[in-house]
């Protein structure tokens, strides 16, 4: 069964370093998605990509998030300087665009900032 | 602007007794809402949907979800609890396709022997 691939999945660094994360969506899935999840709270969008475009970026934190889909295929979301408020689950989801808007979630990577 | 409200962040139940997970939604037209779960440190997967077919929907595991325009509600239940369930679940909602979801803060489901 296909799925979304995430790496690496945890990641602990220091404040003030760089970070990023690297997800590989469902093979044919011209849609993907970046969410952070804080702890004990749901996902919230950072960013979504059509194929290679960014269709909303509006909750991206830009001073520091950015974000690219080079080849509308796999994604890298970065962080530079990550700051402490930043550790959170980053989730990666992928769909195909479909009238009900089903996405696939990859497993995460998990970050602490220290 | 579409929101998610689901009522109670921690739900106890004993193996064997009905699962009753609350969720009512705010939408300006007709939604699509999904329920997922999650795993201690792992991503989101799929219990179930709804997307304007049938009122009832039956998903994975056993747990069914049914949709209430009148109440704004999309309830998730399951019969008979199996300690396998324990999880956090959430409930969320989108207005078409190609638009991120807009999620609820999760219930954390605790099934005790």
């Amino acid at each position: 069964e296909a799925e979304v691939a995430q790496s690496p999945r945890y990641k602990i660094t220091e404040k003030s370093q760089a970070v990023a994360f690297w997800c590989d969506p469902i093979s044919g899935h011209a849609t993907l998605y970046w969410y952070r999840q804080i702890l004990g709270q749901g996902p919230e969008l950072l960013v979504q990509f059509q194929d290679e475009s960014v269709v909303d970026d509006s909750q991206l934190p830009k001073d520091r998030f950015s974000a690219e889909r080079l080849k509308g295929v796999d994604s890298t979301l970065k962080i530079q300087p990550a700051e402490l408020g930043d550790s959170a689950m980053y989730l990666c989801a992928s769909a195909q665009g479909a009238v009900d808007n089903e996405q696939f979630f990859g497993p995460g990577t998990r970050l602490t900032v220290l | 602007a579409q929101s998610v409200t689901q009522l109670g962040s921690h739900v106890s139940v004993s193996e064997g007794a009905l699962v009753l997970l609350r969720c009512n939604y705010s939408s300006s037209v007709p939604p699509y809402l999904f329920w997922y779960v999650q795993y201690p440190n792992q991503g989101l997967q799929l219990l179930l949907k709804y997307t304007s077919a049938a009122t009832l929907v039956k998903g994975i595991n056993g747990f069914e979800a049914e949709f209430k325009k009148s109440e704004t509600s999309f309830h998730l239940t399951k019969p008979s609890a199996h300690m396998s369930d324990a999880a956090e679940y959430f409930c969320a909602v989108s207005y078409s396709g190609n638009t991120p979801l807009v999620f609820g803060k999760g219930t954390r489901l605790s099934v005790i022997a």
